[in-house]
C-alpha cells in the first residue's frame, strides 16, 4: 500500500536555528515527490518536485533532497515567516493519485 | 498564483441537505481534483477529472459525486450531507497527469450540523 509518513509532527525553532523535516514513503514505483507549504486557512502552495534518488532542489532557505525511501526538507537559518505546515506528497507510477502525509507544523520563534 | 477560485468559501448546512461546491480555473488545465483535509489524515482525494465529462473516483469517493461540463468548472456534490463530511475541501488543477504539479485553490470550509 502506498503511504507517506512525515516527522516530526511539530517543530519549534529559534530564528536562525537550522533543522530538517523528514518524509518517508512507500510507493510501488515513484513517479514524483512533492513538497508544499500550507499557511493557516489557505490552500497548499507548491515548493518542489523531486523525481529520482540523489536529486536536490533549493529555494531561498529551503533545500529538498530525495533518497529511495525518504525525502528531507532542510531549512537553513529560518525566519518567523517560514512558520507554516509543510506537506509531502508522492505520486506512484501506477496512477494519477497523489498520496499526502499529514504534515509537519513548523514554528519559528523570533 | 494559479487562477483557481472556490465557492462558497464557508458553508454551514444541516444533515440530509444537498450541497454543491464549485471550483473554477482560468488556466485551461486538463486535470482537476477534489480533496478533503481532516486533522490526522492529510489531504485525501475524493474525485478527479481528466477532461470535460471524464471523471474518476479517488480514495474517499463514497457519498460524493462530481460533474464537469466545461473545462474551467468542476463541481462537487454531496447528495445528502452527513456530519462525517464536515471538512475543508480543496480543489486542485494540473496541466496533465504525468508528473505535473498540482496547484491548489483556497479551500471551502464545510460544516454539517
Amino acid at each position: 500500500e502506498d503511504q507517506v509518513t512525515q516527522s516530526p509532527e511539530a517543530l519549534r525553532l529559534q530564528e536562525g536555528e537550522s533543522s530538517s523535516l523528514n518524509c518517508s514513503y512507500t510507493v510501488s514505483g515513484l513517479r514524483g515527490l512533492f513538497w508544499y507549504r500550507q499557511d493557516p486557512g489557505k490552500g497548499p502552495e507548491f515548493l518542489f518536485t523531486l523525481y529520482s534518488a540523489g536529486e536536490e532542489k533549493e529555494k531561498e532557505r529551503l533545500k529538498a533532497t530525495l533518497t529511495k525511501k525518504e525525502s528531507f526538507l532542510h531549512i537553513t537559518a529560518p525566519k518567523p515567516e517560514d512558520s507554516a505546515t509543510y506537506l509531502c506528497a508522492v505520486q506512484a507510477n501506477t496512477g494519477n493519485q497523489f498520496y499526502f502525509g499529514t504534515g509537519t507544523s513548523l514554528t519559528v520563534i523570533p | 498564483d494559479a487562477g483557481i477560485t472556490q465557492s462558497p468559501r464557508h458553508k454551514v448546512t444541516e444533515t440530509g441537505t444537498p450541497v454543491t461546491l464549485r471550483c473554477h480555473q482560468t488556466e485551461n488545465h486538463r486535470y482537476m481534483y477534489w480533496y478533503r483535509q481532516d486533522p490526522g489524515h492529510g489531504l485525501r482525494l475524493i474525485h478527479y477529472s481528466y477532461g470535460v465529462k471524464d471523471t474518476d473516483k479517488g480514495e474517499v469517493s463514497d457519498g460524493y459525486s462530481v460533474s464537469r461540463s466545461k473545462t474551467e468548472d468542476f463541481l462537487l456534490t454531496l447528495e445528502s450531507a452527513t456530519s462525517s463530511q464536515t471538512s475543508v475541501y480543496f480543489c486542485a488543477i494540473s496541466e496533465s497527469s504525468g508528473t505535473d504539479t498540482q496547484y491548489f485553490g483556497p479551500g471551502t470550509r464545510l460544516t454539517v450540523l
